[in-house]
């Protein structure tokens, strides 16, 4: 069984940085063809692919988001690590992670999401 | 920069049938765009329904159907229930490790 879990800061500053954890367990990101993802939604407002991390290390980026963003991994923690840099209001939303892989090429098994507030 | 176009909205009765659709400002939608279709709920996670343009995801009930509809990717719902009252959201594979959703369309059931 698949389950993702993110976790981090419910409130962060503007300017600051924002580092949230993607926890995992029933598959292995050693496995080839595997990759885990984000996705964020503001209040209100529609889903937004933000970055990918490939079972090889790849990274893969929004290009509207791709200076702001890092993804890293931790294969043996079974974790995967986003960090936003210069963090907005705007950037207020909930932020979930997602299982995917090169067979499937969509996000299968979602995280429960977790609400980011930018505010000072 | 690629835009992914849904109906804000649409409503339809119950036992009725209903198409949402999504559309690419890049051009034509193919199989090659691998469309994907989410169902999400106030305050829940979205929930796959559909992948690769046609194949329901796991315990998905086969009123939902997937297809391509000349340019656009569409979600028919066929026999609508109360419960299908939702948002729901497309997404494309647009090459290269990047995916794109669409604005989302609220379904409502009455």
């Amino acid at each position: 069984q698949i389950t993702l879990k993110e976790s981090g800061p419910t409130l962060v500053k503007p300017t600051q940085t924002l580092t949230l954890t993607c926890s995992f367990s029933g598959f292995s990101l050693n496995t080839n063809g595997v990759s885990v993802g984000w996705i964020r939604q503001p209040p209100g407002k529609a889903l937004e692919y933000l970055a990918l991390i490939y079972w090889d290390g790849d990274e893969r980026y929004s290009p509207s988001l791709k200076t702001r963003l890092t993804i890293t991994k931790d294969s043996s923690k079974n974790q995967v690590v986003l960090t936003m840099t210069n963090m907005d209001p705007v950037d207020t939303a909930t932020y979930y992670c997602a299982h995917n892989s090169l067979q499937i090429l969509h996000f299968d098994y979602w995280g429960q999401g977790t609400l980011v507030t930018v505010s000072s | 920069q690629t835009v992914v176009t849904q109906a804000p909205s649409f409503s339809v009765s119950p036992g009725g049938t209903v198409t949402l659709t999504c559309a690419l400002s890049s051009g034509s939608v193919s199989t090659t765009h691998y469309p994907s279709w989410y169902q999400q709920t106030p305050g829940q996670a979205p929930r796959t329904l559909m992948y690769n343009t046609n194949t329901r995801s796991s315990g998905v009930p086969d009123r939902f159907s997937g297809s391509i509809l000349g340019n656009k990717a569409a979600l028919t719902i066929t026999g609508a229930q109360a419960d299908d009252d939702s948002d729901y959201y497309c997404m494309f594979y647009m090459g290269s490790g990047i995916w794109v959703f669409g604005g989302g369309t609220k379904l409502t059931v009455l």
